[in-house]
């Protein structure tokens, strides 16, 4: 079964050190993987995205198809950066985004 | 300039009354989704509509029915309510169903069932 792992439910971290949200996912085909981020009071909207290979925000994101991670990164976190952030793939075209439980993002100053 | 708008955003029913929960799009898009996200747990589609074409995912209950009049509205509709349907209703739409396509998200329906 197709399934998004995102191992921590919450992150805290102080403003400039490095963010790793981590995902792991279970699917034996090629996915095409996303990361959606819902700030407080707002939709969930997408972040990036495997097929981009862009960096949005300063977060960058590589799929490591042996490890069958998608872990996302930034070097230096900002609080404006604090929001959940969801892990979800797309198994083929016309089927549903199948989404991880989230991970809550806090950075503090 | 809202592109995917969601009515209303606190909705209260009673249990085993039907509700009916509305999305609309100015995005144009082919492609409208519902999904149901209960607290602490990631949001699951319940099913989607490929222009007039209704895509029902298979877990998801008879309880839940979907109808589209025109490529702007779509309508989520619960049939008889149970404490365990009380959660947030998501609408997203995409402009086409390939692969990498970005969905849009409302900014969704909380749904209280007493």
């Amino acid at each position: 079964a197709q399934r998004v792992t995102q191992p921590e439910k919450l992150l805290s971290v102080f403003k400039g050190a490095p963010v790793e949200l981590k995902c792991n996912y279970s699917y034996s085909g090629s996915p095409e993987l996303f990361w959606y981020v819902q700030y407080s009071r707002q939709r969930l909207q997408l972040l990036l995205r495997h097929i981009s290979r862009e960096s949005i925000k300063g977060f960058t994101a590589d799929l490591n198809k042996g490890e069958t991670s998608f872990h996302l990164k930034k070097p230096f976190a900002q609080e404006e950066d604090s929001a959940m952030y969801y892990c979800a793939l797309i198994r083929q075209a016309g089927t549903a985004l199948i989404f991880g439980k989230g991970t809550t993002l806090s950075v503090s100053s | 300039d809202a592109m995917v708008i969601q009515n209303p955003r606190y909705q209260v029913t009673q249990f085993g009354k039907p509700v009916t929960l509305s999305c609309s799009q100015t995005l144009n898009h082919n492609v409208m989704y519902w999904y149901q996200q209960k607290s602490s747990q990631a949001p699951k589609l319940l099913f989607h509509y490929y222009d007039k074409d209704f895509n029902n995912e298979a877990d998801t209950p008879d309880n839940f029915q979907s109808r589209r009049p025109n490529t702007s509205f779509c309508f989520l509709d619960i049939r008889s309510p149970g404490l365990g349907d009380a959660a947030m209703y998501l609408c997203a739409t995409s402009r086409d169903r390939d692969l990498g396509e970005t969905q849009y998200f409302g900014p969704g329906t909380r749904l209280l069932v007493l």
